[in-house]
């Protein structure tokens, strides 16, 4: 079954960085866009970032760009997230979540992974 | 790109319908057909319950239901039920995604 695992995350200081990765398992990595969602606490769903298939055409949200990088690897079957220039704001849980095939949607997401920017 | 708006809470009894709506614009929810709903317990990850306005996932029940007029997406919930009390959050995909405000479902 679909398995997607985040790891990185932590508590990090304002102006500071951090790498997030998703190990996936279960379907065929490669054939499918990954994105990056996070949630402030007691907030809603924020997109963060999307990466296609093959690695080469990424998105991100307003908020983040410039500043975030999401890139994949599709031999190790990880997608990553650095993010620099960490702000108070860039706290939250983030998601690791899996295209839906031949759609817009996100039919699978990892257990999450808390991150934390504070002095 | 703002967020979708939904209503901040619905409630219903065991048993009835539920209708969450998600307003947008002509540029999001009304221009493309890619809408998506998502449920959330508390502290779990978001579950996919509709994707492409009207499509549910192998798994998700058919008491759950989309639908789009305009700029306007709604999802249904019919035989409402204990396990539906959660959150529920729209999505549109105008080329990026953008997620609605979130809706509390609670079941009285």
């Amino acid at each position: 079954q679909v398995q997607l695992v985040e790891s990185g995350g932590g508590v990090v200081q304002p102006g500071g960085s951090l790498r997030l990765s998703c190990a996936a398992s279960g379907f065929t990595f490669s054939s499918y866009g990954m994105h990056w969602v996070r949630q402030a606490p007691g907030e809603g769903l924020e997109w963060v970032a999307s990466v296609r298939y093959d690695g080469v055409t990424k998105f991100y949200a307003d908020s983040v760009k410039g500043r975030f990088t999401i890139s994949r690897d599709n031999s190790k079957k990880t997608v990553n997230l650095q993010m620099n220039s960490l702000r108070g704001e860039d706290t939250a849980v983030y998601y690791c979540a899996k295209d839906t095939y031949g759609d817009y949607s996100f039919d699978h997401w990892g257990q999450g992974i808390l991150v934390s920017v504070s002095s | 790109q703002s967020a979708l708006t939904q209503p901040r809470s619905v409630s219903g009894s065991p048993g009835q319908s539920v209708t969450i709506s998600c307003t947008g614009t002509s540029s999001d929810v009304g221009g493309f057909h890619y809408v998506s709903w998502y449920q959330q317990h508390p502290g779990k990850a978001p579950k996919l319950m509709i994707f492409d306005v009207t499509k549910r996932p192998s798994g998700v029940p058919d008491r759950f239901s989309g639908s789009k007029s305009g700029n306007t997406a709604s999802l249904t919930i019919s035989g409402l039920q204990g396990e539906d009390e959660a959150d529920y959050y729209c999505c549109s995909h105008p080329g990026t995604y953008v997620f609605g405000t979130g809706t509390k479902v609670t079941v009285l």
